[in-house]
C-alpha cells in the first residue's frame, strides 16, 4: 500500500526491557514524526524529521527514548528501560513540505510493558 | 505559545442529531486549522482543513469555519451517523512552522 506502515502492532514487553518501533512514511514524504497517544489522552508530540536537518526532539520524555530516521526514509523509535508508564500508543506520520503540511498517520504501535 | 482546546468527551447523539464539537486555539500570526478522525482501531486521518480566516472546510457533510474574531474552529454536521463514531481532533499548524499543534480530541459516541 501507500501508507504509512508501522510495526510491530502489538508489543508487550516487560519492565526494564529495550523495545523498538519501526514506521515506514509515505514515499518522497520529507517529513517525520513521532506521537504518543496514551489511554484517554490527545496526541503527546515526541520527534520530527525534516530531510537532513537535525531532529526537533523537544518533546522526548526523558533520556530513555531516541529516535533516528535512516536514508530520510524509515525512523525507528527506541525506549530503553521500559516502565509501564511508557504503555500508550505509538504513532507515526509523514507529510510533504507543503504550506498546509497534512499529515498521513500510521495505524499506530500498541505498547504495553508489564 | 501554540495551543488548541477543545470540548471534553465523550459526546453521546442519537442517530441523526446535530453535532458540535467546539475548538478554540490560540496562536501568533495566521495559523492553518484542521480536523483529523480517528476510527476505531485504526490511524487518524485528515477530515478537513481551512487555511485563512472565513474559510469552510467541509468533508462527509463536516463543516468548520475559520473564524478569526472568535479564534474558533467548531465542528459540525447536520446529521451524524453510526458510523461517525470516532475520536475527532482539533488541530493548528502555525505559518511557516512544521509541528501541528493538537487538541486533546472529543470521542463521539452515535446511537441508532
Amino acid at each position: 500500500g501507500a501508507g504509512v506502515s508501522q510495526s510491530p502492532s502489538n508489543k508487550v514487553t516487560e519492565k526494564g526491557k529495550d523495545v523498538e518501533l519501526r514506521c515506514d512514511p509515505i514515499s518522497g514524504h520529507t517529513a517525520l514524526y513521532w506521537y504518543r497517544q496514551s489511554l484517554g489522552q490527545g496526541l503527546e508530540f515526541l520527534i520530527y524529521f525534516q530531510g537532513n536537518s537535525a531532529p526537533d526532539k523537544s518533546g522526548l520524555p526523558s533520556d530513555r527514548f531516541s529516535a533516528e530516521r535512516t536514508g530520510g526514509s524509515v525512523s525507528t523509535l527506541t525506549i530503553q528501560r521500559t516502565q509501564q508508564e511508557d504503555s500508550a500508543v505509538y504513532l507515526c506520520a509523514s507529510s510533504l513540505l507543503t504550506r498546509n503540511n497534512e499529515q498521513f498517520f500510521g495505524p499506530g504501535t500498541r505498547l504495553t510493558v508489564l | 505559545g501554540n495551543s488548541v482546546t477543545q470540548m471534553e468527551g465523550p459526546v453521546t447523539l442519537s442517530e441523526e442529531a446535530f453535532l458540535t464539537i467546539n475548538c478554540t486555539y490560540t496562536a501568533t500570526g495566521y495559523p492553518s486549522l484542521f480536523w483529523y478522525v480517528q476510527y476505531p482501531g485504526e490511524g487518524l486521518q485528515l477530515l478537513l482543513k481551512a487555511t485563512k480566516a472565513d474559510d469552510k472546510g467541509s468533508n462527509k457533510g463536516f463543516e468548520a469555519t475559520y473564524r478569526k474574531e472568535t479564534t474558533s474552529f467548531h465542528l459540525e454536521k447536520g446529521s451524524v451517523q453510526v458510523s461517525d463514531s470516532a475520536v475527532y481532533f482539533c488541530a493548528l499548524l502555525n505559518t511557516g512552522g512544521f509541528k501541528t499543534i493538537f487538541g486533546a480530541g472529543t470521542r463521539l459516541f452515535v446511537k441508532a
